[in-house]
């Protein structure tokens, strides 16, 4: 099992751009999440789906958009980029239920300048 | 929502000593509280966690306590290992949907 995968691992861009970071899991969970991480400030919920076709915002959903229209895949989509974007962004998946272990992706770290 | 303090947020222990990572919670709800370690770089992953209904937790070298009561749980690792550097990150969730709210983390440093 390959886990939890994000792609890109590195990303620049522009104020204004727009980007989808990817994520796909083959463990065959039902949640997933979204994560940012800045320094100092711990692992913030950007949104996050507890199965196909349903998805939640989390506690920080502003300047993002996510679909999931399959098990496997949770993309997350930036729109017109903003310096405070910059961050460390971890994608997730669990079981769900009583099992609340997350499983993370690599991360992607994205810059906007 | 669900607040959770962490403390402290740098701790250096010499190899061999123990070292005692607190967070406090703000939801009496919350009936899960796990820990996550994070190397440099890398990926945070699940160390050790605890429900509501236990009041402590060993896994070898490493424990978790839980005071509902008082809202707060802590991380208790013994005889630390240069490998035990990292940033440790308590959460607490409650409800069905999984959604953890993290604490700020907490960088530990092992010395020899």
């Amino acid at each position: 099992n390959a886990g939890v995968t994000q792609t890109p691992k590195f990303r620049i861009l522009k104020i204004g751009q727009s980007m989808t970071l990817q994520c796909t899991q083959d463990m065959n969970h039902n949640y997933m999440y979204w994560y940012r991480q800045d320094p100092g400030m711990g692992l913030k919920l950007i949104y996050y789906s507890v199965g196909a076709g349903i998805t939640d915002k989390g506690e920080v959903p502003n300047g993002y958009n996510v679909s999931r229209s399959t098990t496997e895949d949770f993309p997350l989509r930036l729109e017109l980029a903003a310096p405070s974007q910059t961050s460390v962004y971890f994608c997730a998946s669990s079981r769900g239920g009583d099992t609340g272990e997350l499983f993370f992706g690599e991360g992607s770290r994205l810059t906007v300048l | 929502g669900e607040n959770v303090e962490q403390h402290p947020s740098t701790l250096s222990v010499q190899e061999g000593d123990s070292a005692v990572i607190k967070c406090t919670y703000s939801d009496s709800a919350s009936n899960y509280f796990p820990w996550y370690k994070q190397e440099l770089g890398k990926r945070p992953q699940l160390i050790i966690d605890i429900r509501s209904n236990v009041g402590e937790k060993k896994d070898q070298r490493i424990a978790v306590t839980l005071n509902k009561t008082a809202k707060h749980f802590s991380l208790h690792i013994t005889e630390t290992q240069p490998e035990d550097s990292a940033v440790y990150f308590c959460a607490a969730s409650l409800g069905t949907a999984s959604k953890l709210t993290f604490g700020t983390g907490t960088r530990l440093q092992v010395t020899l």
